[in-house]
């Protein structure tokens, strides 16, 4: 059974850090490229980034480019999300998200993790 | 930017019923749309994808059609378990887009 399963959210003051990190099991981690996609509470969802199958290759939603980075560990079958400089709006729900292939570029998200909130305030 | 036209934004219907959710691009994305089916305080799952395909597993009330700008989601007989949200998704061209959702509930 695949299975993502998100940690490391929670209540964050803007301008600070925080890494997400989203942990797979049920199927060939090396073989799919990965997503995070967000929500904010109550809203619609947002595409953040994804990453090729060997990380070689990343992408992002304007946003959060040059305060995001989206990095994978394929011998622990685990993707991360490294958060910077955030802001009230990055307040979301995010959710880690396998692709139907191996490149991130085919932005089809065939299972989900249950998302982790976080919070940015004062 | 492609802007994904959802409607309706919400939908009250019966037990039974055929519904229908239509989702509209600004521009030609061709079969690269995708259904997601939300329930409350759950992760989306995927439904339909590239305009016409049901996931494997995926009920066979569920169906999905179209190609250029226009798209339609339907379920051909409403279950009680289908309460949720439905979001269509482009990704012909970057940035990605969701539509803004439907609402479904049962009257």
């Amino acid at each position: 059974e695949v299975q993502l399963v998100e940690s490391g959210g929670g209540l964050v003051q803007p301008g600070r850090s925080l890494r997400l990190s989203c942990a797979a099991s049920g199927f060939t981690f090396d073989d799919y490229a990965m997503h995070w996609v967000r929500q904010a509470p109550g809203k619609g969802l947002e595409w953040v980034s994804g990453i090729n199958w060997n990380g070689d290759n990343i992408g992002y939603v304007d946003s959060v480019k040059g305060r995001f980075t989206t990095s994978r560990d394929n011998a622990k079958n685990s993707l991360f999300l490294q958060m910077n400089s955030l802001r009230a709006e990055d307040t979301a729900f995010y959710y880690c998200a396998r692709s139907f292939t191996s490149t991130w570029q085919v932005l089809k998200f065939d299972y989900w993790g249950q998302g982790i909130l976080v919070t940015v305030s004062t | 930017d492609i802007q994904m036209t959802q409607s309706p934004s919400s939908l009250s219907a019966s037990v039974g019923d055929r519904v229908t959710i239509t989702c509209q691009a600004s521009q030609d994305i061709s079969k690269y749309l995708n259904w997601y089916q939300q329930k409350p305080g759950k992760a989306p799952k995927l439904l339909i994808y590239d305009a016409a395909n049901l996931r494997t597993g995926v009920p066979s009330r569920f169906s999905g059609s179209g190609s250029g700008t226009d798209f339609t989601f339907t379920i051909s007989s409403l279950q009680a378990e289908d309460i949720a949200t439905y979001y269509c998704q482009q990704y012909d061209n970057l940035p990605i887009a969701f539509g803004q959702g439907t609402r479904l509930e049962i009257k």
